[in-house]
């Protein structure tokens, strides 16, 4: 089992949806990340979260640290944000360790 | 800012050969971070530096793999000899606070490692 887990692993919505996309982890954080890679490969850090909630633009991402859940909402898609989401976090008892869930591939139709 | 700058871009190699890849951090920025992608494995996290320091170097797979941060300015990852199995994306990236963990990152756009 994946100490980092995403769903969906593939997404297609159609443009103006609304989209979550949710991250589960088994491992104790300190942290957690939301990266986006573009169809290009370039990697875009979007929020870091410990705790609550972080908003920009139309991007959401909530953290439930007893729950060792997060999500990032998205409002309003486009098909430019079209892209792989990773989720990411740094384990607290290793204090350096970083881990990565395999990516959520959303496909945005016009 | 020019952003987290990387190269070559693209390095295609034959086995058992030395390849040095070079990151220029945002100016600035106290944290420096290597990480491999692949297909197989996804992202993965080399090492990371603070102030130059190497804090950690877990996820360096093996003897073969180095890296280096001579200064606030550049670091090097080094593979020799390499393999076709390190065949990859290399990522840099930096961030500004010297408590790494809980700093925005900024990427740079990855060297593409063909090892033939």
């Amino acid at each position: 089992k994946n100490e980092v887990e995403q769903s969906p692993q593939n997404l297609t919505a159609q443009e103006g949806e609304f989209i979550t996309i949710n991250c589960s982890y088994s491992v104790g954080i300190s942290a957690l990340h939301w990266l986006q890679q573009h169809p290009g490969g370039g990697i875009v850090s979007l929020f870091m979260l410990s705790s609550g909630k972080k908003k920009h633009g139309r991007l959401i991402a909530t953290i439930n640290i007893q729950e060792k859940h997060s999500s990032l909402h998205i409002t309003a898609s486009h098909p430019r944000d079209s892209a792989v989401y990773i989720c990411a976090v740094w384990e607290e008892t290793s204090g350096s360790r970083l881990t990565f869930g395999e990516g959520t591939q959303l496909t945005v139709n016009p | 800012d020019a952003g987290v700058i990387q190269s070559p871009r693209h390095e295609v190699t034959e086995m058992g050969q030395e390849v040095t890849l070079r990151c220029k951090p945002i100016s600035g920025h106290n944290s420096l971070f290597w990480y491999r992608q692949t297909m197989m494995r996804g992202l993965e996290l080399l090492i990371y530096f603070n102030n130059n320091v190497p804090i950690d170097d877990s996820g360096m797979p093996e003897d073969r793999f180095s890296a280096k941060m001579p200064n606030a300015s550049f670091s090097t990852l080094k593979i020799q000899p390499s393999e076709p199995r390190d065949s990859a994306v290399y990522f840099c990236a930096s961030s500004l606070l010297r408590v790494s963990q809980t700093d925005t990152q900024y990427f740079g756009p990855g060297t593409r490692l063909t090892v033939l």
